[in-house]
């Protein structure tokens, strides 16, 4: 069976700190997919990063980075120099063994001005 | 312009009702999906839908009933809901429902069922 957990469920940091959303994965598979959805209050979800499990290269885009460690399980995600524009739900999503995603409950993030 | 549209964004019914969610994607994708999302639960799948093939129901109540018409349009129609089904309802499409392609995400439809 598959699992993802964030344990973190609501975060809050003033404008421009750092912050990192944890995402701890399970799975027995040996390949699979993670993703990183963002939801802000309009509802959608809107796609951030896919990254496979023969990947481990960490990946930068802009302000955010990504931190794959399959010695963990962890898939975390960081926001560098966070702007209120980044107050959202984040939601991390393993796909394994068959097409259905499994989401972990999500984090919401919130940035205060 | 938005990739993948549902209408309407706010639906209030009674126990009794019949309604239906409409789900538009313009991305040129084969595979649409239903998502319910409710409060301090991670996302549900409900149905998916392969060139208009249903591929997916994950042991949803009968009184949701998906209908896919071609590949663009996926509905979901709503009969003789509990309160306990109020929920954002989420329409999704990928590229192909095989293969680890994203999935974009409409805003959602927030069903308030009284």
């Amino acid at each position: 069976a598959q699992k993802v957990t964030q344990a973190q469920t609501e975060i809050s940091v003033v404008e421009k700190e750092d912050v990192t959303l944890d995402c701890v994965y399970e799975t027995r598979d040996t390949t699979y997919y993670l993703f990183w959805y963002k939801q802000p209050p309009s509802g959608e979800l809107v796609f951030l990063i896919r990254r496979n499990s023969f990947d481990e290269q960490n990946e930068i885009s802009g302000r955010y980075s990504w931190n794959f460690q399959k010695s963990t399980s962890s898939f975390n995600f960081t926001i560098t120099a966070s702007q209120v524009v980044d107050s959202a739900v984040y939601f991390c999503a393993l796909r394994a063994g068959s097409y259905q995603l499994t989401f972990g409950k999500g984090t919401k993030l919130s940035v205060i001005p | 312009e938005t990739g993948v549209t549902q209408t309407p964004r706010h639906l209030v019914m009674g126990m009794t009702n019949k309604k239906s969610l409409k789900c538009e994607q313009h991305l040129g994708h084969n595979a649409m999906y239903w998502y319910k999302q409710s409060a301090k639960k991670p996302l549900e799948l409900m149905f998916v839908y392969s060139l208009e093939e249903r591929v997916e129901n994950n042991s949803v109540p009968s009184r949701f009933s998906p209908e896919c018409p071609n590949s663009s349009h996926l509905f979901l129609h709503l009969h003789t809901l509990q309160p306990e089904d109020s929920a954002l309802y989420l329409c999704a499409s990928s590229q192909d429902f095989q293969g680890a392609y994203e999935q974009y995400f409409g805003p959602g439809t927030r069903l308030t069922v009284t």
